[in-house]
């Protein structure tokens, strides 16, 4: 079973509707993240979390929203979507506290706003 | 602040030449360096990364880089290019101290020619 899941896996949304993106994982890491992905800009981070309780914004946070529901949970939501949000959303996440920690990444949501 | 360029965003090899995929950083303190590949529709996982011990670095696959601080350079390199190397190819770097985000490039899409 993969380590971080991402559901749903493709999404198909119309321009003003709430959209949530939800992340698991069962590596037992503190620390989340949510990154988007686009041809050209490589990944960009939205938001991340180290705890439950420990939630940072990314260079590109507006127009996004996140929960962390537990230390395996990571949501991410899209309170009023817009076509320019359409992009491969991905989720990831590390353990802390080491030397150029890796990230370990979800699969990927590809989301399409029309 | 820090930076990675990764130059060229598509390069095409035969198989069984010498792959080289060039990463130049930028950073205001010692780095920490990665590769990162994504196969088609999956994450991305790591390649290989630099975190000041030997200059040199293997990886998976049998990639390696080579950290060259006086070239600001992490080129990604193999020497036999296999079929199934065919992916995208992302350079990244963080700092070395505290919570350091990772900086990531933009890709380069490798294509192995039969």
């Amino acid at each position: 079973d993969a380590d971080v899941t991402q559901t749903p896996r493709n999404r198909i949304t119309k321009t003003g509707k709430r959209i949530m993106l939800e992340c698991s994982q069962t590596k037992g890491h503190d620390r989340m993240y949510w990154y988007r992905q686009d041809p050209g800009l490589g990944l960009r981070l939205i938001y991340y979390s180290f705890d439950v309780k420990d939630i940072n914004k990314g260079e590109i946070s507006d127009g996004y929203s996140v929960s962390r529901q537990a230390q395996a949970k990571f949501s991410l939501s899209l309170e009023s979507a817009i076509p320019n949000q359409t992009a491969l959303y991905f989720c990831a996440t590390s353990e802390g506290g080491i030397k150029g920690e890796t990230q370990y990444f979800g699969p990927g949501t590809r989301l399409l706003v029309l | 602040a820090q930076s990675v360029t990764q130059l060229g965003s598509h390069v095409s090899v035969s198989e069984g030449a010498l792959v080289l995929l060039r990463c130049n950083y930028s950073s205001s303190v010692p780095p920490y360096l990665f590769w990162y590949v994504q196969y088609p529709n999956q994450g991305l996982q790591l390649l290989l990364k630099y975190t000041s011990a030997a200059t040199l670095v293997k990886g998976i696959n049998g990639f390696e880089a080579e950290f060259k601080k006086s070239e600001t350079s992490f080129h990604l390199t193999k020497p036999s290019a296999h079929m199934s190397d065919a992916a995208e190819y992302f350079c990244a770097v963080s700092g070395s101290g505290g919570y350091q985000k990772v900086t990531f490039g933009i890709g380069t899409k490798l294509q192995v020619i039969p």
